[in-house]
């Protein structure tokens, strides 16, 4: 049984684009992740929330995280062929380990 | 940022040979290392997680004899896979934390293709 789930598994879309990915649990973590990764590559942290109803923005990507601290959803705008790749969200829980969701691979078509 | 170094990036070894992965941080003492094993267009797997000085942590399903971690320094954890077969050929990914505290975020090294033949 994941842990973590993320919606959708794939996408792929024109550029300049919107798209938003969701990553949910019924479970509460202390905080999310959120990694990029490209193929051979390990993942590169974009984002860290914390506190319930927390959002932040990362110029085109907005990150927000639900306020029961289950859920969490990254929106990107105007989406670049560069933004291709595979995004990650990872739960920490309160006993240290680090839960990663199953990815939502996203494809930008230029 | 804090680096962590992978090596070796690439390696293809035969049935029955052991290969060892190192996983280092530059510039700043890890506490904590993860290991992780990927599939193709999946999620990373934790397979343990190590602690210097002290015993890996294996996550269910993960054989400790067939993996080994070994954290000797704060700086410095590898992964032996021993007696390899084709299907443990993977894409292998070490991360490090330089605190214990689980908000921070992990540094991943940019992970070893095994390829068993």
């Amino acid at each position: 049984t994941q842990l973590l789930e993320q919606s959708p598994q794939f996408l792929s879309i024109q550029e300049g684009e919107n798209l938003t990915v969701y990553c949910n649990s019924s479970s509460v973590f202390s905080s999310l992740q959120w990694y990029r990764q490209e193929p051979g590559e390990g993942p590169v942290l974009l984002v860290t929330v914390v506190t319930g109803g927390e959002v932040k923005k990362l110029k085109r990507l907005t990150f927000q995280f639900g306020d029961a601290r289950k859920d969490s959803s990254l929106h990107i705008t105007a989406a670049q062929p560069g933004d291709t790749g595979l995004y990650l969200c990872a739960g920490a829980r309160f006993n240290d380990k680090v839960i990663f969701g199953p990815g939502t691979s996203l494809s930008v078509i230029p | 940022g804090a680096v962590v170094s992978q090596h070796p990036s690439r390696v293809i070894c035969k049935s029955g040979t052991s290969v060892k992965i190192e996983c280092r941080s530059l510039d700043f003492q890890a506490t904590t290392m993860f290991w992780y094993r990927q599939f193709p267009k999946q999620s990373l797997m934790l397979m343990a997680t190590s602690n210097e000085g002290s015993k890996a942590t294996y996550e269910q399903g993960v054989e400790k004899d067939k993996f080994l971690i070994n954290h000797a320094s704060l700086t410095l954890s590898t992964l032996t896979v021993t007696s390899a077969h084709p299907e443990d050929s993977s894409f292998y990914i070490c991360s490090a934390r330089g605190d214990s505290i689980s908000n921070s975020p992990l540094h991943f090294g940019n992970g070893t293709r095994l390829t068993v033949t």
